[in-house]
């Protein structure tokens, strides 16, 4: 079955960096387009960064880009976020999410909480 | 930037049909994705590519997306409904949630 895990989530402080990765399994990774989305405490849903399945296509929200970086290695089935200057703003629980072709986003891992605090 | 424009909340009585809009700027010509929330969970598709049901998805839950509203329809409210509810978009690059909706049956 398809799984997702992320993990790399912590407390930062501000203007720091975080790496998150996503280990993906139960599916041909390479084949599909892969999302992050966080969600800010009680907050709705904000789609973060997006990857094709071949890595050569990256799109960014306008609210990280130019601080995060989206990127994957086929061979490890992992998926990354790398998380650049950090902001209080950014505290959020972030998702991976394996997409199918139009955005559909059909699985989801639980979450990794990042809290950007001094 | 497109936005997505949903109800904040929405009540519906048990065994009732809950209609949940999402506003958008000709939104019809878009591929139109619904999710389900649950505290504490992370989101589940319930509609994909405007009127498609995953696999496990009852057919109590259904879409619709013309001009520019676009309809999530949860017929036979359950109690195991309530949760909040984000449709989603694709416009120029960018990924697009709407606000969320949170359902109340009551």
């Amino acid at each position: 079955q398809v799984q997702l895990v992320e993990s790399g989530g912590g407390v930062v402080q501000p203007g720091r960096s975080l790496r998150l990765s996503c280990a993906a399994s139960g599916f041909t990774f390479s084949y599909y387009g892969m999302y992050w989305v966080r969600q800010a405490p009680g907050k709705g849903l904000e789609w973060v960064a997006g990857i094709s399945y071949d890595g050569s296509n990256k799109y960014y929200a306008d609210s990280v880009k130019g601080r995060f970086t989206i990127s994957r290695d086929n061979s490890n089935n992992t998926l990354y976020l790398q998380m650049n200057s950090l902001r209080a703003e950014d505290t959020a629980v972030f998702y991976c999410a394996r997409e199918n072709g139009v955005g559909d986003l059909f699985f989801w891992g639980q979450g990794t909480l990042v809290t950007v605090s001094s | 930037s497109y936005e997505l424009t949903q109800p904040l909340s929405v009540s519906v009585a048990l065994g009732q049909t809950a209609r949940i809009t999402c506003g958008g700027n000709n939104i019809g010509s878009k591929n139109v994705h619904w999710y389900q929330q649950k505290p504490g969970q992370a989101p589940v598709l319930v509609i994909y590519r405007d009127t498609n049901r995953p696999s496990g998805i009852p057919e109590r839950f259904s879409g619709s997306n013309s001009g520019n509203t676009a309809t999530l329809t949860i017929t036979r409210a359950q109690a195991g409904d309530e949760a909040d509810y984000y449709c989603q978009a694709w416009d120029s690059q960018h990924e697009v949630f709407g606000g969320g909706t949170k359902l109340a049956v009551l």
